[in-house]
């Protein structure tokens, strides 16, 4: 069965800091892995996804994320963050076996501070 | 404009009282998918339809139903509304192929209140 766990419900960060959240995942077979944003009052957006192929995967926004295996992680970072960053950051996860189900992260609440 | 509508946005019933929201989209994917978000614990998918008549329960179907006759509606039904189904629902959708594999498009949301 797979899983998803976001370490951290909420992140602070000044403008132009890193923005790093983290994310690791359980499955038994290769995962398909993905991260969404949410702004206030609205939908989820989808940021960027891993399928298959190059391991760093460049999003939207400025954000990426690298998919490691060996750590079972795909933790998402963007060097700078600007204001409109603001917003909660949630990972999920499908296994390439089983496409339809949907795994989602317990979701990150970004802040950023002048 | 390609999108997901959900209606009604809010709704506030009463226990017992069967209710429907419905999802619609316009982009003839052949996948959709409801979920529930709560605080602290991320969304929890529902149900999903592969297509026309084809339906799967998620990881908390029970007290929902779902019907998929339509490619592009994908209604979540609740015959007797609980409590602890007040939630912000929403509806996904998504292609099965291409380069928009496994991406889903959200709808805007609707706020259940059950009393």
């Amino acid at each position: 069965a797979q899983s998803v766990t976001q370490l951290g419900s909420h992140v602070s960060v000044s403008e132009g800091a890193l923005v790093l959240l983290r994310c690791n995942y359980s499955s038994s077979v290769p995962p398909y892995l993905f991260w969404y944003v949410q702004y206030p009052n609205q939908g989820l957006q989808l940021l960027l996804k891993y399928t298959t192929g190059a391991t760093l995967v460049k999003g939207i926004n400025g954000f990426e994320a690298e998919f490691k295996k060996s750590e079972t992680s795909f933790h998402l970072t963007k060097p700078s963050a600007h204001m409109s960053d603001a917003a909660e950051y949630f990972c999920a996860v499908s296994e390439s076996d089983s496409w339809g189900k949907f795994q989602f992260g317990a979701g990150t609440q970004v802040v950023v501070t002048p | 404009e390609a999108q997901v509508t959900q209606n009604p946005r809010y709704l506030i019933t009463v226990t017992g009282k069967k209710l429907t929201v419905t999802c619609s989209q316009n982009m003839n994917h052949e996948y959709m998918s409801w979920y529930r978000q709560d605080p602290g614990l991320g969304l929890r998918q529902i149900y999903y339809s592969m297509n026309v008549e084809v339906t799967d329960k998620g990881d908390v179907p029970e007290g929902y139903k779902v019907s998929r006759k339509e490619k592009r509606n994908f209604p979540l039904i609740l015959e007797s509304p609980s409590p602890n189904q007040t939630s912000l629902y929403f509806c996904a959708s998504s292609f099965l192929g291409g380069s928009s594999y496994n991406e889903q498009f959200f709808g805007p949301g609707t706020r259940l209140t059950v009393l």
